[in-house]
């Protein structure tokens, strides 16, 4: 168990719909990131945030926006879906070390189908 | 440009063997590189990092070398078990303060 939660698990819903996916990071990490994971395909990153602000931001479609709430828990919207956008979404936080690294800690991802 | 390259083929090797993955990039300057394994349906989990003045760092039975001037790490299992197979991604951060994964290779260990 890394830590991280992200709910749902398990998302069905039809195109053209709009979802919330959420997710809470590790007690103390600052930096939340999104990540796409398509069937077969490595990971895309999508955006990060650390405390409350974008930090940078990947190949992420106009469609998806997110955003980190002061309790630092982070969710990433996904509007008008297309049947492209089913994937697993994983989100995965980290602190930054004094040695300047960071290690990610991802969560469970959630499984979003678009029919 | 930028890019990193894992095969993409599958490696299959018999149990009690190592198992070596390789990593190459392409236009980074990484300050350290990072290897996780995924299995299928879960989020990756963080394994080794090892910095760029770092030549090799170790971890019970896995062993990971940096060469900044080949742009390559190897990711070594020593005495391979059924339970590594999984895909082994390695991941460095850009400029931008940006994670990027490769794309992974799967190791599958025979019993």
């Amino acid at each position: 168990d890394s830590g991280v939660t992200q709910t749902p698990k398990h998302l069905i819903t039809a195109t053209g719909q709009r979802v919330t996916l959420r997710c809470s990071p590790r007690s103390g990490d600052l930096s939340v990131y999104w990540y796409q994971q398509s069937l077969d395909q490595g990971l895309q990153f999508l955006i990060q945030y650390y405390n409350g602000e974008e930090r940078a931001k990947g190949n992420i479609l106009e469609r998806f926006s997110a955003q980190q709430f002061p309790d630092l828990h982070s969710e990433l919207n996904l509007s008008s879906l297309e049947l492209g956008d089913s994937a697993l979404y994983f989100c995965a936080s980290s602190v930054l070390t004094s040695g300047g690294t960071d290690t990610q800690y991802f969560g469970p991802g959630t499984r979003l189908t678009v029919l | 440009s930028q890019k990193i390259e894992q095969n993409s083929e599958a490696l299959n090797i018999q149990e009690g063997k190592t198992a070596t993955l390789t990593c190459n990039y392409t236009n980074y300057s990484p300050a350290y590189l990072q290897w996780y394994r995924q299995d299928p349906g879960r989020g990756p989990v963080f394994l080794l990092l090892i910095r760029e003045n770092e030549k090799e760092k170790r971890k019970e039975r896995l062993k990971v070398t940096f060469d900044t001037t080949l742009k390559q790490s190897l990711f070594h299992i020593t005495a391979s078990q059924p339970a590594d197979s999984a895909t082994y991604l390695c991941a460095l951060k850009d400029s931008s303060y940006k994670l990027i994964f490769g794309s992974g290779t799967r190791l599958l260990v025979r019993p």
